[in-house]
């Protein structure tokens, strides 16, 4: 299935410091996307690569996609208290009417 | 930024009560969904809705779920006879033809416990 995999499962900062967490996943995609997940809410969009692209940056968050080794990782650099949450990877098929398929998800704990 | 809206935010049921979920997606939006994640697990598709139809719909979307758009407005989910594995968080989500087109809104959920 086109299932997506992070790790590590969870990840422990400083404040100030770079996290760094990576999905791969099986199939062919059209795009790949990041989603957060504070405790208990709802997920929310945070930044999408096309299987075209190789690197795109949005504020302090950087995404790669590696289409041959089918994964990517997201950076978020210079964290804070508030980037405290779950982050999910989610792939796209446009055959599949764009339908996410959500991988398991990292929990960032960002330590003041 | 617009959000999808979704009612209630908890609900509790009794296994084998017929429970039904609402949704108000972004009124531009086109493409609806609902997802859902039991606790600790990941966030699962259930269903899409495109056109007043079901556009796919996954292994857990059996004949106890039914999804509806009423009224132009809102979109449902219902769940005919719960068990008690049906408790999760159940997630509505809209999509828009703008750019990104594959881009989800997501409500904040529907905590479902069946007792």
């Amino acid at each position: 299935s086109q299932q997506g995999e992070e790790d590590p499962q969870a990840l422990s900062i400083q404040e100030g410091e770079n996290a760094t967490m990576n999905c791969s996943y099986k199939t062919s995609i059209n795009n790949l996307q990041w989603y957060r997940q504070n405790s208990g809410r709802g997920l929310v969009h945070l930044i999408l690569i096309r299987s075209n692209e190789r690197e795109k940056h949005s504020g302090r968050l950087r995404v790669t996609l590696d289409t041959s080794k089918k994964s990517s990782s997201l950076l978020i650099t210079a964290s804070r208290a508030a980037d405290t949450a779950s982050y999910f990877c989610a792939t796209g098929i446009k055959a599949a009417g764009n339908k996410l398929t959500f991988g398991g998800g990292t929990r960032v704990l960002v330590k003041p | 930024e617009p959000e999808v809206t979704q009612t209630p935010s908890h609900q509790v049921t009794q296994m084998g009560q017929e429970v039904i979920l609402r949704c108000v997606p972004i009124s531009n939006h086109l493409y609806f969904y609902w997802y859902r994640q039991i606790l600790g697990q990941k966030v699962e598709f259930l269903v899409s809705f495109y056109n007043n139809e079901i556009s796919e719909k996954s292994e857990i979307f059996d004949d106890q779920f039914s999804v509806e758009r009423p009224d132009g407005s809102n979109f449902t989910l219902k769940i005919r006879s719960t068990k008690l594995e049906d408790s999760a968080m159940y997630f509505c989500a809209s999509r828009w033809t703008g750019e990104p087109f594959e881009k989800l809104f997501f409500g904040s959920g529907t905590q479902l416990s069946v007792l």
